[in-house]
């Protein structure tokens, strides 16, 4: 148990719908990183926040959004779901987007399905 | 550009040791990592190296030379509890973590 909590578990969508993940961050972590793992993959960074703004960026496009909420939990938004969007989806949380010796702990990810 | 390589599977036999390595290309580096994932779970922490050399955790010891952009997971006392995906992942200097596609390593008996 990393105390890092997201949900749904499981999630299953139709092509250009809109889906809203939730992560709730361990207690005193006040960065929250978003991942996305295809199956056979390794996690890709999609974005992360630090005190409530977006601090990194990795090479996802716009329909992606986030929102870090003032208790450190985070939203991850996608707009006009595509097939290619089925994948676990991952929150890490650590105290400090750089500070050395900070691990990340994972949730346990939310499997979206696109159909 | 950014680029981690680590062998895509792995065979061993249980009680052997088994080493993994990762080699990365990265622009900026703040540490690396070395996570354990089973099938459907999240990525479970069990090293970070941030200056060269080996540390050592129980069964799990993980080795860093920075200038030659290289690492090793080393695991011994192989159970079948350690088959898994291991995923080496370098932290850039704004705290991102970039991932290798993982080595998915089966323990037989």
């Amino acid at each position: 148990e990393t105390g890092v909590t997201q949900s749904p578990t499981h999630l299953i969508k139709t092509r250009g719908q809109q889906v809203t993940l939730r992560c709730s961050s361990q207690s005193g972590h006040n960065t929250v990183s978003w991942y996305q793992q295809a199956l056979g993959q390794g996690p890709q960074f999609i974005f992360q926040y630090y005190r409530e703004e977006e601090n990194g960026r990795g090479n996802f496009p716009p329909r992606f959004s986030g929102l870090q909420f003032p208790n450190y939990s985070s939203e991850l938004n996608v707009n006009a779901l595509e097939l290619d969007d089925s994948a676990l989806y991952l929150c890490a949380s650590s105290l400090g987007a750089a500070i050395l010796n900070t691990e990340a702990f994972f949730g346990q990810g939310t499997r979206l399905t696109v159909v | 550009g950014q680029n981690i390589d680590q062998p895509t599977e792995m065979t061993a036999t249980e009680g052997a040791i088994v080493q993994i390595n990762c080699t990365y290309q990265t622009s900026g580096f703040n540490g690396l990592f070395w996570y354990q994932q089973h099938a459907g779970e999240a990525p479970t922490f069990l090293s970070y190296n941030v200056l060269d050399g080996l540390e050592e955790k129980g069964r799990f010891s993980s080795f860093l030379s920075r200038s030659k952009g290289y690492s090793y997971l080393l695991l011994k006392e192989l159970q079948m509890k350690d088959s898994a995906s291991y995923l080496c992942a370098v932290r850039d200097t704004r705290g991102k973590l970039i991932f290798g596609q993982g080595t998915e390593l089966s323990v037989k008996p």
